[in-house]
């Protein structure tokens, strides 16, 4: 079982409202990342991370938005709910090697739905 | 569009029989991986095959790559009713400054009927 955690797992919120989801790791690992799935769709990854303050964006344009303070910690931010965000938002981590693949441990997802 | 593509979308067998799914990639990779992910959860890692592998085996999975056809395929033997999931390849790349990035394909959802 894999040690990162995301709250909340169900969101329910209404349009123009701000929501952050929580997403932490205790592995130490370097890597974070963000991906959107719409039910029984792709992964997209929107953001990733590979330490402290840094940021990137990734495939898929997302209008939320990311931070990296602390290395176990790695917030999604939307500051204006639309129904077009209505998904499930995975996080995951990984070590942070070159050259090899690394192993990327999921969070169980926030799904948020958007009113 | 994708790095990755799976096929079939979707299967559905008998418990005991076996699964075989096929992910495509576009460009060269260093390796690839097979993840599985049950409904509504986060995606759990299963294989991993290096591009000078052919093929590699864990429990009742086997995984082939043909790095010539830019193919992969995942064997699952004596399938059970807990193998439902949907099931991705994941394939990296070499982007900008050197850093990795990983693509994952778009899933084969497998139903094993008890």
């Amino acid at each position: 079982e894999a040690d990162i955690y995301q709250t909340p797992r169900y969101l329910v919120i209404g349009t123009g409202k701000k929501i952050t989801l929580e997403c932490s790791q205790t592995m130490g690992h370097d890597k974070m990342y963000w991906y959107q799935q719409d039910p029984g769709m792709e992964l997209h990854l929107i953001h990733y991370s590979y330490g402290v303050n840094s940021t990137e964006k990734g495939d898929l344009s997302s209008e939320s938005t990311v931070s990296r303070i602390r290395t176990e910690h790695f917030p999604l931010t939307l500051e204006s709910a639309r129904p077009s965000h209505t998904s499930q938002y995975l996080c995951a981590s990984s070590e942070y090697y070159t050259g090899v693949l690394e192993t990327q441990y999921f969070g169980p997802g926030t799904r948020l739905l958007v009113l | 569009s994708q790095q990755g593509e799976e096929d079939p979308q979707a299967l559905s067998i008998q418990e005991g029989e076996n699964a075989t799914m096929n992910c495509s990639y576009k460009t060269s990779i260093n390796n690839l991986q097979w993840y599985r992910q049950n409904s509504g959860r986060g995606l759990v890692h299963l294989i991993l095959i290096r591009s000078n592998e052919r093929e590699k085996h864990s429990g009742r999975l086997r995984v082939t790559l043909d790095t010539s056809k830019k193919s992969s395929s995942l064997l699952i033997t004596a399938s059970r009713a807990a193998d439902t999931a949907s099931y991705f390849c994941a394939t990296d790349a070499i982007v900008q400054g050197g850093y990795q990035k990983v693509t994952f394909g778009t899933g084969t959802k497998l139903q094993v009927i008890p």
